[in-house]
């Protein structure tokens, strides 16, 4: 079993639509989670980090479910801009990345 | 804000030749370097973390011997791929910790997509 699993996609919607990815994580000792935005060929970049009580970056929202295990980032408004793979990360003294999830807006 | 190079961006290489992979923080001392591995549609997947001046540690399953790393100083992380074979085709991406960051703090290089024919 993967320790982070992210369903891989595509989600393909529309430019404005609200979209919202989910991630699991095996270890509960898992300390810290983040969201990184990948694009094609490219390297990870960090979006955001993600807390138990949420937390809000523009359009982003990201939020920590440690009873679960669950992480969840919901995309308002999308762009075209946000097409990229989204990938999940739990930090256990290393990070730890999931497969990412892929994300196509389109016009 | 902090930049991590990778030199090169890419590189084809033949079966049985050694490729070696340059990461170097340009403003900033990166005292803790990490050697990822990407395959296509898989996850980044932790190589070996080296620290400036010591033997790198390598996650189970790396072989130490093929995958020569080489943290000589403060801005310059070196990969070696040793008789490289096709199934080492991959995307190699480093990424450096300033020496005053948190420990999951990390800036990532560009990467090098690697091609063994």
């Amino acid at each position: 079993r993967k320790e982070v699993e992210q369903d891989p996609g595509p989600f393909n919607v529309p430019e404005g639509a609200t979209v919202a990815f989910n991630c699991t994580y095996s270890n509960s000792a898992s300390q810290s989670f983040f969201w990184y935005r990948q694009d094609c060929r490219k390297e990870p970049k960090l979006l955001m980090s993600v807390y138990s009580s949420g937390n809000e970056d523009g359009r982003f929202t990201a939020q920590l479910n440690r009873a679960s295990q669950y992480i969840s980032l919901l995309i308002r408004d999308s762009k075209l801009s946000d097409s990229a793979t989204y990938l999940c990360v739990a930090w256990s003294y290393k990070l730890i990345f999931g497969s990412g999830t892929r994300l196509l807006v389109r016009p | 804000g902090a930049v991590v190079s990778q030199h090169p961006s890419w590189v084809i290489c033949k079966s049985g030749t050694s490729v070696k992979i340059e990461c170097r923080s340009l403003d900033f001392q990166a005292t803790t370097m990490f050697w990822y591995r990407q395959f296509p549609k898989q996850s980044l997947m932790l190589m070996a973390t080296s620290n400036e001046g010591s033997k790198a540690t390598y996650e189970q399953g790396v072989e130490k011997d093929k995958f020569l790393i080489n943290h000589a100083s403060l801005t310059l992380s070196t990969l070696t791929v040793t008789s490289a074979h096709p199934e080492d085709s991959s995307f190699y991406i480093c990424s450096a910790r300033d020496r005053g960051q948190g420990m999951y703090e990390q800036y990532f290089g560009p990467g090098t997509r690697l091609t063994v024919t």
